[in-house]
């Protein structure tokens, strides 16, 4: 298994940009999310998904939208890039048992840097 | 509001010595707490996952500990080697978010094992 892959792994973006990171797993895991890193914020959540068509939102999701047409891929857009919009971002899965969520999965990150 | 707080900050060891990475929480009521490896540059690596009527888990040279009454974790990590030097995040689900599967981190604790 490749687990989880996000493409692609650097990308520089110009103010007012739009673009869409990638995200798949191939472990068949229900729940999906996204997360952002930022020195002295730690890691934030973005959105996240219990399964294919159900999405919500999560602590930053401001500026971001997210869909889940299939259980592999969880494609993370930006809408209108902005500085403060620089970061690295980490995709997670994770299977979903009786009990609920299990142990979460991240993917290599995205390094995002918007001038 | 969950705070989850790692300290040390940074530890630097001799090679071969066992350590303790602490990770402590304001709300005992939490769903699970799990433990990652994080090298410079790169994604997070699970390392062990406590459920919360968990005591503690297991791997290899890596223990982890639970006690949700006092809200701490511990990650012990014996006879550590040079190849053990990344950060160390804890992290930590609410137990009112499990549905939600979101992770409140620390800031992690990087370790330096010298030769």
């Amino acid at each position: 298994n490749a687990g989880v892959t996000q493409t692609p792994k650097f990308q520089v973006l110009k103010t007012g940009q739009s673009m869409t990171l990638q995200c798949a797993q191939d472990m068949n895991h229900e729940y999906m999310s996204w997360y952002r890193q930022d020195p002295g914020m730690g890691l934030r959540l973005i959105h996240y998904s219990v399964g294919a068509g159900i999405t919500d939102q999560g602590e930053v999701p401001n500026g971001y939208n997210v869909s889940r047409s299939t259980t592999e891929d969880f494609p993370l857009r930006l809408l209108s890039a902005a500085p403060s919009q620089t970061s690295v971002y980490f995709c997670a899965s994770s299977p979903v048992g009786q009990g609920g969520i299990h142990e979460q999965y991240f993917g290599p990150g995205t390094r995002l840097t918007v001038t | 509001k969950q705070e989850v707080t790692q300290i040390p900050a940074a530890l630097s060891v001799p090679e071969g010595e066992n350590l303790v990475l602490n990770c402590s929480f304001t709300d005992s009521a939490i769903y699970n707490l799990q433990w990652f490896r994080q090298d410079p540059g790169k994604g997070l690596t699970s390392l062990l996952l406590i459920q919360s009527s968990q005591r503690e888990q297991t791997s290899g040279r890596l223990n982890a500990s639970l006690d949700k009454s006092s809200g701490r974790s511990t990650l012990y990590i014996a006879a550590s080697q040079p190849g053990d030097s990344a950060t160390y995040l804890c992290a930590v689900i609410g137990a009112g978010s499990s549905n939600t599967g979101k992770l409140i981190f620390g800031q992690g604790t990087t370790l330096q094992v010298k030769p």
